[in-house]
């Protein structure tokens, strides 16, 4: 079946710090794969996506970049921000696009 | 444009009692979801709408009931609450263009059983 796992948190990073947060998969078929984050009181925004092997995502300074080898779609940020601060989901839209399955979300904070 | 809209915010029901949760979206998308989040387990995908006229069920749909009563609405119904149905609970809505899928999402309904 199809699955994400994702990095356990919580992560306190200081400011311009570098961010990675690991998710690995597994689906049958072709995957797309996304990163959501949500901010306290909100729901999930689409922070970057990617939809074949190799494909890179990024937005605002982040990125992701689909490994069909390796099963993964690591979220990572050169530097930081305070404004970062919030829970990141993993996810994949199996082939059908019709379902969407989320890992467990990994909540950063970033202190001054 | 509003995008996805959820009522209510908050509701406090006792067990056994029943409620709707109504959701709907200005995008004309095809396709409409009912996720509830609970701590320690992401989201899970309670049921959902792939177009008007048509509902499936996700992974967790037992306990909920839904209506998708118009292209825009798609609506989530308990009908006797639990406290184990205690959650956040996001309506989302998909734009289907090219390649790949994005899921668009309602700010949520916070839900507690007592």
């Amino acid at each position: 079946g199809n699955s994400v796992t994702q990095m356990e948190g919580p992560v306190t990073l200081s400011e311009e710090a570098f961010l990675t947060i690991n998710c690995t998969y597994t689906a049958t078929g072709y995957p797309s794969l996304f990163w959501y984050v949500q901010y306290p009181g909100e729901g999930l925004q689409l922070l970057l996506k990617a939809t074949k092997a190799d494909d890179k995502g990024s937005n605002k300074g982040f990125e992701a970049t689909y490994r069909k080898e390796t099963t993964s779609f690591h979220l990572e940020k050169g530097s930081v921000q305070v404004s970062d601060s919030a829970v990141y989901f993993c996810a994949l839209s199996d082939g059908s696009g019709n379902q969407f399955y989320f890992g467990t979300g990994t909540s950063l904070t970033v202190i001054p | 444009n509003a995008g996805v809209t959820q009522t209510p915010k908050f509701q406090v029901l006792k067990t056994g009692q029943s409620m709707t949760l109504q959701c709907a979206q200005d995008m004309n998308h095809n396709s409409m979801y009912w996720y509830r989040q609970d701590p320690g387990m992401g989201l899970r995908l309670i049921y959902y709408s792939a177009s008007e006229g048509t509902t499936d069920k996700g992974e967790v749909p037992n306990g909920y009931n839904v209506s998708r009563l118009n292209k825009r609405e798609f609506s989530l119904r308990l009908e006797s609450a639990a406290p184990s149905q205690t959650s956040v609970y996001f309506c989302a809505s998909i734009s289907r263009g090219g390649s790949t899928d994005t899921q668009y999402f309602g700010p949520g309904t916070r839900l507690t059983v007592l």
